[in-house]
């Protein structure tokens, strides 16, 4: 299975609250979790990736919490700010050469000031 | 300047109609990709190519063409567009033996 599925497809924050975004993914040979990060009239960006071997890193207000055996990974923002809102797509693939993202289908965070 | 740009930014065109949308790149990357996006369906690979004598089909490559032109320069042909090619196209860009992808700013396309 090549899908990865994300949820939920949009979700709305109060400023300063946690935004939790959730992805999951059946193939195992997948070993690169990235999350992008898109603004309206720009291409997705690079925010912050994971590997299997951890189960979270965190770069600033911005953590990824990974779950091997369930095969499930998630963004959580802390203290969400009105500029944090965009549309955040997890992806997956596999370090065997290719390096061929699998997206998934992207929510639309709206952090409310 | 932008490290990958596209053009056109906006298109519209008619159905049958033969266009090409363009992407190029100053990164000095081997690795280039063209993607689209629809609302609900994220992004999904069209084409990619590894140099210039390598490209590969995507998930989605039926009704489109490509050219690797140069390292730099990666086209994306619609050779008799229809309706259903409506959405936004992205050029995406990597390092052999690296991970991260890099994208350019898309190109709207509305086929009538």
């Amino acid at each position: 299975q090549q899908q990865v599925k994300q949820s939920p497809q949009s979700l709305i924050v109060q400023k300063g609250g946690i935004s939790i975004i959730n992805c999951a993914y059946e193939n195992t040979a997948f070993d690169y979790f990235p999350w992008y990060q898109q603004f309206p009239g720009k291409g997705p960006a690079l925010l912050i990736a994971i590997r299997p071997d951890v189960s979270e890193k965190k770069e600033g207000r911005f953590t990824i919490s990974f779950n091997k055996s369930a095969k499930q990974f998630s963004l959580h923002i802390m203290d969400s700010q009105p500029g944090d809102s965009a549309t955040y797509f997890c992806a997956a693939s596999t370090s065997t050469g290719t390096y061929k993202y699998i997206f998934g289908t992207g929510t639309r965070l709206k952090v409310l000031a | 300047d932008a490290d990958v740009t596209q053009t056109p930014r906006n298109r519209i065109t008619k159905t049958g109609k033969r266009i090409m949308l363009e992407c190029s790149q100053t990164k000095g990357h081997d690795r280039m990709y063209w993607y689209r996006q629809d609302p609900g369906l994220g992004l999904r690979l069209i084409y990619y190519s590894f140099d210039v004598k390598d490209i590969n089909k995507g998930e989605i490559s039926d009704g489109y063409s490509v050219s690797r032109q140069a390292q730099a320069k990666f086209s994306l042909s619609l050779e008799s567009a229809i309706p259903n090619q409506t959405a936004l196209y992205f050029c995406a860009t990597s390092l052999s033996g690296r991970e991260t992808q890099y994208f350019g700013p898309g190109t709207r396309l509305l086929v009538l």
